[in-house]
């Protein structure tokens, strides 16, 4: 298993700020996501954190407002830029233990409640 | 596009009770499933999860179903405690993209 812990827990903040959100992971792993879950909703993939490159971000995710970085094997952080009220979600990193191609279990930090007014 | 969902919103079910969660799938070549379980204010916590080679796996207290012909899998747990009270989330990858898309979520209320 694996044990995640996310900074911020919670926030709130004005609409035109930008936020960073840190995920930090107790061991090395290859894979990290972040997801948004928006109040009531399920999870959406943003995007996977790639360590030492660019990161993949899904359909209707773009880098400019939500730029990624891995500079580790343990660490990523998830920027919100430029916030709007419909950016208010539930922001959770996960991560993958185990090595592909075999599926692996995903792990969930406890994720960052984000409020923007 | 895909999509996994879920046949209910919310589930209240007796403390003691069994409890029956399903989820649909649509996409045909899933191959791997899994169970999460939310509760308020934190993140999803892996329950339990099946391969497409199977079709029955137990965990403590905890069985997953999987029918592939209907796209369909269930979640039972036993003896519903209030402790299970918390939102229930599939989700469905495969190993072409090992994505994982997760389905609407379903509310478990244990009634005392």
């Amino acid at each position: 298993s694996a044990v995640i812990s996310q900074k911020p827990s919670r926030d709130i903040c004005q609409r035109g700020t930008s936020l960073t959100i840190q995920c930090q992971v107790d061991s090395q792993v290859t894979m990290m996501f972040w997801y948004r879950q928006q109040p009531g909703q399920s999870l959406t993939l943003i995007a996977t954190a790639n360590q030492g490159s660019e990161a993949t971000y899904e359909s209707g995710f773009v880098i400019d407002k939500f730029p990624i970085s891995r500079p580790n094997l343990t660490f990523s952080t998830l920027t919100v830029s430029n916030m709007s009220p419909e950016d208010s979600s539930i922001y959770l990193c996960s991560v993958e233990v185990g090595r592909r191609p075999s599926y692996n279990e995903q792990f969930f930090g406890p994720g960052t409640r984000l409020t923007v007014l | 596009g895909e999509s996994v969902g879920l046949h209910l919103p919310t589930l209240s079910v007796q403390e003691g009770d069994n409890s029956i969660i399903n989820c649909a799938y649509s996409n045909s070549a899933s191959d791997y499933f899994i169970w999460y379980k939310q509760e308020s204010g934190k993140g999803p916590q892996f329950i339990i999860d099946i391969r497409s080679n199977m079709d029955k796996r137990q965990g403590q207290r905890v069985t997953v179903l999987l029918n592939k012909t209907v796209k369909h899998l269930s979640l039972q747990i036993a003896a519903t405690q209030p402790g299970d009270s918390a939102v229930y989330f599939c989700a469905a990858s495969d190993s072409g993209t090992y994505k994982y898309i997760f389905g609407t979520g379903t509310r478990l209320k244990v009634l005392a």
